[in-house]
């Protein structure tokens, strides 16, 4: 089962537009973490928000988290054709043994 | 470091035969997860490794799948016999901890049962 749930589903966007994905979750949690997935390839960690934090920024990219409404974004600013790829958040929850629940991902495409 | 090490790439075979998927984690990760990714059900967790040991198994699809992780450098998730569902890609990743720390991703295996 999938903890997470990406928001869209799927982004088009032109460079140098700033880029909006939200991420909701339905259980407690120890942290939330933000990956990346070019095609064909592994996905690649962006950035990790512990539960105790709101917001968090890392080069071009800033995440912040509710855990009242157990949601969470990512905003890319500037971005540019190499964004293009799939995004996906995962929660570690608390009783999980450390198990990564990964959403079904948002499909981001910049376009030149 | 190279990286979390997958082979082979690329694998086709039919169905019925033995697959067997190789996995080489970061030297000093203590964690190992293998997870199957389809565009139907997204990424799943088939089984997490701590220490070498299976701490949980419970996304395992069926007997047909078999993990193992005989040392710190090495893991198999082996399907026998394998079928046309089984065709996904299949990641292995390694953390340093296990308790929901960053995971490393390899390229993945590209499985396809005919």
């Amino acid at each position: 089962s999938q903890q997470g749930e990406e928001d869209p589903q799927a982004l088009s966007i032109q460079e140098g537009e700033n880029a909006t994905m939200n991420c909701s979750y339905k259980t407690s949690i120890n942290n939330l973490q933000w990956y990346r997935q070019n095609s064909g390839r592994g996905l690649v960690h962006l950035i990790l928000i512990r539960s105790n934090e709101r917001e968090k920024h890392s080069g071009r990219l800033r995440v912040t988290l509710d855990t009242s409404k157990k949601s969470s974004s990512l905003l890319i600013t500037a971005s540019r054709a190499a964004d293009t790829a799939s995004y996906f958040c995962a929660t570690d929850a608390p009783d999980s043994w450390g198990k990564l629940q990964f959403g079904a991902g948002t499909q981001v495409v910049v376009t030149p | 470091d190279a990286g979390v090490i997958q082979s082979p790439r690329h694998e086709v075979t039919e169905m019925g035969q033995e697959v067997t998927l190789r996995c080489k984690p970061i030297s000093g990760h203590n964690s190992l997860f293998w997870y199957r990714q389809t565009m139907m059900r997204g990424l799943e967790l088939l089984i997490y490794f701590n220490n070498n040991v299976p701490i949980d198994d419970s996304g395992m699809p069926e007997d047909r799948f078999s993990a193992k992780m005989p040392n710190a450098s090495f893991s198999t998730l082996k399907i026998q016999p394998s079928e046309p569902r089984d065709s996904a890609v299949y990641f292995c990743a390694s953390s340093l901890t296990g308790g929901g720390q960053t995971q490393y991703f390899g390229p993945g295996t590209r499985l396809l049962v005919l």
